[in-house]
């Protein structure tokens, strides 16, 4: 069964201590990668876009990876404002559609 | 401005009535799409568009009905065939091209009771 599974299901961070969220997926024939940000009763925020493996991209303190079969977003010396639920989400074959993971719930105390 | 706006924020219903959510968008994208977000799940497709005038179910399509007359707009009526129909409802649309991206509205809680 394709599936998308995200680890861990929460996270909490001091101020400034680096860490790493994971995705792993099980679709064949992966079109594409995303990461969102969402915070509280609030629709999700696109952050990322991944389509080939090695692929990185950056944005302010966060950087994501893709591998063959994962995912990791890299948070370098988080702040409070980065607290958040963050989703990943895989698009594969021949539809626009995309498989949503449950989430890691990252809190970032001062 | 352009984006997604639903409305309203959140909506309240009594059980056995229908209920209808709004999705409006000014991107000009063909594609939209109606997730349903229950806590502790990942966000499940309920119906999709990508053209005006066709729309196809998603993974959970019961006790759902879309429609798709202009290209800005994909209300949702939630029925009462809807077993649990309390949830956070988002409608999204997407980019085409190599730079795919799927854009979220800013939800609408829907609670019956």
């Amino acid at each position: 069964e394709d599936q998308v599974t995200q680890s861990p299901e929460a996270l909490r961070l001091q101020e400034g201590e680096s860490s790493s969220l994971n995705c792993s997926y099980t679709v064949s024939g992966l079109r594409g990668l995303f990461w969102y940000r969402q915070d509280p009763g609030k629709g999700p925020e696109f952050l990322f876009t991944l389509y080939s493996a090695g692929e990185e991209k950056e944005k302010e303190r966060l950087k994501a990876t893709l591998t063959k079969k994962e995912s990791f977003l890299h948070i370098t010396a988080p702040k409070p404002e980065d607290s958040a639920t963050y989703l990943c989400a895989v698009q594969w074959g021949a539809t626009n559609k995309l498989i949503f993971g449950t989430g890691t719930l990252l809190a970032v105390q001062p | 401005d352009g984006g997604i706006t639903q409305s309203p924020k959140y909506l309240f219903r009594k059980e056995g009535q229908n209920v209808t959510l709004s999705c409006e968008q000014n991107l000009n994208h063909d594609a939209m799409y109606w997730y349903r977000q229950d806590p502790g799940q990942g966000l499940r497709l309920i119906y999709y568009s990508q053209i005006v005038n066709d729309f196809q179910k998603g993974d959970i399509a019961e006790g759902y009905s879309v429609s798709r007359e202009k290209k800005e707009s994909f209300p949702l009526t939630v029925t009462s065939a809807q077993k649990n129909p309390t949830a956070f409802y988002l409608c999204a649309t997407n980019t085409e091209g190599r730079d795919y991206e799927q854009y979220f509205g800013p939800g609408t809680r829907l609670t019956v009771t």
